[in-house]
């Protein structure tokens, strides 16, 4: 399996502040990394897929990048509305298709 | 909109088989695609269990591949979930999702929480 691991697990930011969140997994998957948003009691949203590609309708402070194993998420400018958990999941093969464990983004 | 309503007992019973359906709205399922289900728990995070398309073709995760069985009905609309032998280890939010262009999951029911319990 394709290990998925999340830094950090926990990020304290303030409204404004620009907030990076990495994903490394534990062999290369080019560019096969989707981020998700989880809010309390809800279902995760899709934000990027294909490492950098943003889902229509997400907001443009949200951006991806990276390839082969190291990936970050960033928000540019970190709005109410962004404090959530972040997941990264890799889709390189189906065998079996995993995610990271979460970072969650709280208010400082 | 593409929606999806997951639907099933809230509660299963030890070595009992779980199981659950998913009605999609907004979208035919034999138009394409793959569909897929995934759970949460606490002890777990998210953990992909396994994906079908329209035509009968699986994949399941390895981990619980010997309990899984998914199936489609499109007629209906539907597909389904079921999960053989459940313990307390099974207990978590189950989500049906589409799976999009590149198996990344684009969008979500809201979650149907299964807890495994006497």
């Amino acid at each position: 399996d394709i290990e998925m691991t999340q830094s950090p697990s926990t990020l304290s930011a303030s409204v404004g502040d620009r907030v990076i969140i990495t994903c490394r997994a534990s062999q290369s998957i080019s560019s096969w990394l989707a981020w998700y948003q989880q809010k309390p009691g809800k279902a995760p949203n899709l934000l990027i897929y294909k490492a950098s590609s943003l889902k229509s309708g997400v907001p443009s402070r949200f951006s991806g990048s990276g390839s082969g194993t190291e990936f970050t998420l960033t928000i540019s400018s970190l709005q109410p509305d962004d404090f959530a958990t972040y997941y990264c999941q890799q889709y390189n093969s189906y065998s079996p298709l995993t995610f990271g464990g979460g970072t969650k983004v709280d208010i400082k | 909109q593409v929606q999806l309503q997951e639907s099933g007992p809230g509660l299963v019973k030890p070595s009992e088989t779980l199981s659950l359906t998913c009605t999609v709205s907004g979208y035919y399922i034999i138009s394409g695609y793959y569909w897929g289900w995934i759970r949460q728990s606490p002890g777990k995070g998210l953990e992909w269990i396994g994906s079908i398309y329209h035509g009968g073709t699986t994949y399941y995760n390895p981990s619980l591949k010997s309990r899984v069985t998914i199936s489609v009905d499109t007629s209906n609309n539907q597909f389904s979930l079921r999960l053989s032998s459940v313990t307390a280890a099974d207990t978590a939010v189950y989500y049906c999702a589409r799976v999009g262009e590149y198996d990344y999951f684009d969008f979500w029911g809201q979650g149907n929480l299964v807890t495994v319990s006497s």
